[in-house]
């Protein structure tokens, strides 16, 4: 079955870049799915960040839409979320997830990496 | 943007209760809601697709219903596994909002 590793640094610098990935394996990131990625701020809610498509179609947060970038890298079966001009409030746990196909729910999820934006 | 509301934000129910858990959106988003549970520590477990198809696994007692802008989350018999904080989820114009989440607490 599928499953997604997130990877990346835990520490980032604040005004730096938030840098992540997630590798799939057990199946294609060229399948027909979108490929998201969500974060959880300590003690709080889930935030949806923004997805991709293998054909590198992407749909952001507006709210975040304006320092997010996300890209796929088929060659490698995985994809990736850089988050610019971080600021303490981009400390969080970050998923990646797939959801199977549009309107079915995010049905495979990382085990979530914790990112802290600290000097 | 499309805002979601769940109420209410924390439940004490008891094993065997039946629970129901409400999310409203700020426009209609037709059937386009999903349901998750979250454990302390883990990844959210998808339990309800467009507002009320149970995903694959889940146990029959979870159930959904709605559609427009008024949906719910119904547990018919809680287990002592259900003790967990819920999130519904709208997908529509190619966007994604989870409401604020409601926690389960044993009573």
């Amino acid at each position: 079955q599928v499953q997604l590793q997130e990877s990346g640094p835990g520490l980032v610098k604040p005004s730096g870049t938030l840098s992540l990935t997630c590798a799939v394996s057990g199946g294609s990131i060229s399948s027909s799915n979108w490929w998201s990625w969500v974060r959880q701020p300590p003690g709080k809610g889930l935030e949806w960040i923004g997805e991709i498509y293998h054909s590198e179609s992407t749909n952001y947060n507006p709210s975040l839409k304006s320092r997010v970038t996300i890209s796929v890298d088929k060659s490698k079966n995985q994809f990736s979320l850089k988050l610019s001009s971080v600021t303490a409030a981009d400390t969080a746990v970050y998923y990646c997830a797939r959801e199977a196909a549009a309107g079915y729910g995010m049905d495979v999820w990382g085990q979530g990496t914790t990112v802290t934006v600290s000097s | 943007d499309i805002q979601m509301t769940q109420s209410p934000s924390t439940l004490s129910a008891s094993v065997g209760d039946r629970v129901t858990i409400t999310c409203r959106a700020s426009q209609s988003i037709s059937s386009w809601l999903a349901w998750y549970q979250q454990k302390p520590g883990k990844a959210p477990k998808v339990l309800i697709y467009k507002a009320s198809s149970l995903e694959s696994g889940v146990p029959s007692r979870f159930s959904g219903s709605g559609s427009g802008t008024e949906f719910t989350l119904t547990i018919s018999s809680l287990q002592p596994d259900d003790f967990a904080t819920y999130y519904c989820q709208q997908y529509k114009d190619y966007s994604r909002t989870f409401g604020q989440g409601t926690k389960v607490e044993i009573k």
